[in-house]
């Protein structure tokens, strides 16, 4: 079945270590993107990219970082450098061509310990 | 800047009750779509609705509808009979009509149907 994967579900960092969160999609999307949802907030947008070997910042890109080497893979990096990671992550994905709406994954929760 | 503002952080009815939920927004473009996504304890965010801002036509499907007012930047959702499944957070959400995607999200309001 087509779809978004994100994996691990949850995921529990030290602090002071990076960590990298999956997510991958064989729906043939151009355009990825990665949001970060806290209790009693909306989603924010972190990074998003709409072609292999480029992206760009999001609301909130500090102490994150990306890649997108390959169309179906858009990890996302948890650095050291951001103050306060402990947050439910949410990857998304949708073709520019055809416009259609955003499928999104089924989150990772990361807590830092 | 764009924004959205959901001002029902929680609502909770009895099981049959029509709810409607509300979505007021900000934007300086003249072209962008308008969105609803429903949160499930799950996590993932099932998609909805899309609306083009050209589009003030009203939309209904099965339980559901949508009315979309662009005088007053609105864009409520409206469940009639409501079911002890329709319990999620529910999302309203603005982008661009151009380019990318970049979702611009409400804060979410937590639906409660008791049974």
């Amino acid at each position: 079945d087509g779809g978004i994967t994100q994996s691990p579900k949850y995921l529990f960092r030290k602090e002071g270590q990076n960590v990298t969160l999956s997510c991958e999609q064989n729906l043939n999307h151009d355009a990825m993107y990665w949001y970060r949802q806290d209790p009693g907030q909306g989603l924010r947008l972190i990074y998003y990219s709409q072609i292999v070997n480029d992206f760009q910042k999001g609301d909130i890109a500090e102490g994150y970082s990306v890649s997108r080497e390959k169309k179906e893979s858009f990890p996302l990096t948890v650095t050291s450098a951001q103050k306060n990671p402990t947050a439910f992550y949410l990857c998304a994905s949708n073709s520019d061509r055809t416009n259609t709406e955003a499928f999104f994954g089924q989150g990772t929760r990361l807590t830092v310990v | 800047a764009q924004k959205v503002t959901q001002a029902q952080t929680e609502i909770s009815v009895v099981e049959k009750e029509d709810v409607t939920l509300d979505c007021v927004y900000e934007t300086r473009d003249t072209t962008y779509y308008l969105f609803w996504y429903k949160q499930p304890p799950s996590g993932e965010l099932v998609f909805l609705i899309r609306r083009n801002s050209f589009d003030e036509q009203n939309e209904i499907s099965g339980r559901y509808s949508w009315n979309f007012q662009k005088s007053t930047s609105s864009f409520n959702f409206t469940i009639t009979a409501s079911q002890v499944v329709d319990s999620a957070v529910y999302f309203c959400a603005l982008s661009e009509a151009r380019g990318a995607q970049k979702l611009v999200f409400g804060q979410g309001t937590r639906l409660t149907i008791n049974p």
